[in-house]
């Protein structure tokens, strides 16, 4: 599975809206890239995948480049609740594992 | 989305005994399963695939015969920690792969904290 790049953390203000990018670049013609979540002492929650295609899902929109080397996930009015630490990935799909990576630690602030 | 739920939530044993996890798919049916700890402060930790009537393939450096895994049915894996210790402690999550081709998803459960004292 190919490697993805993070930044370690971000913040962002309530109401405001969190762009988290992820970088990449060796990502196969056949991988998708997924978002997950995990808030504190919890399991990962599911947010978005795409191929190469924008998505949007009531909780966020997915944006990759053309040359699919990156993406960015948006979370169009962040809430305190957003706070979390966000995983890109990027995998097959037909069973392959799904590999963490160290995601970005998002901060949202009052 | 799909539910997938763990038993217990929690757990606190003594060094030596066994412990049993369980994961189930609440709505939906899954061949794959997959099992994950994380330890503080760090990210999520693969350790196992576990197959539908079959053997889980481990990740490398993983004890087969310590963390032992049962997939019986399409809805329910168990993940055993035999003869725990306190090492062992740990958040230990499972997943579940639900749909094909562009549907696939994995979603997660709520994970169950282990503590070995």
């Amino acid at each position: 599975d190919a490697k993805t790049t993070q930044p370690p953390s971000m913040d962002c203000a309530e109401g405001r809206a969190a762009n988290l990018p992820c970088n990449h670049s060796t990502i196969s013609g056949n991988e998708y890239v997924y978002w997950y979540r995990q808030i504190h002492s919890q399991g990962p929650q599911y947010i978005i995948h795409g191929l190469k295609n924008n998505e949007t899902n009531e909780m966020a929109s997915l944006i990759i480049t053309e040359d699919r080397k990156s993406s960015t996930l948006i979370l169009p009015h962040a809430t305190l609740r957003d706070t979390a630490v966000y995983y890109c990935i990027v995998r097959g799909t037909g069973g392959f594992k799904t590999i963490f990576g160290a995601g970005t630690r998002l901060f949202v602030k009052a | 989305g799909a539910v997938v739920s763990q038993h217990p939530s929690w757990v606190i044993c003594k060094s030596g005994t066994s412990v049993k996890i369980e994961c189930r798919s609440l709505d939906f049916q899954a061949t794959t399963m997959f099992w994950y700890r994380q330890f503080p402060k760090q990210s999520l930790m693969l350790m196992a695939t576990s197959n539908e009537g079959s053997k889980a393939t481990y990740e490398q450096g993983v004890e087969k015969d310590k963390f032992l895994i049962n997939h019986a049915s399409l809805t329910l894996s168990t993940l055993t920690v035999t003869s725990a210790h306190p090492e062992d402690s740990s958040f230990y999550i499972c997943s579940a792969r639900d749909g094909q081709g562009i549907q696939e998803t994995q979603y997660f459960g709520p994970g169950t904290r282990l503590l070995v004292l």
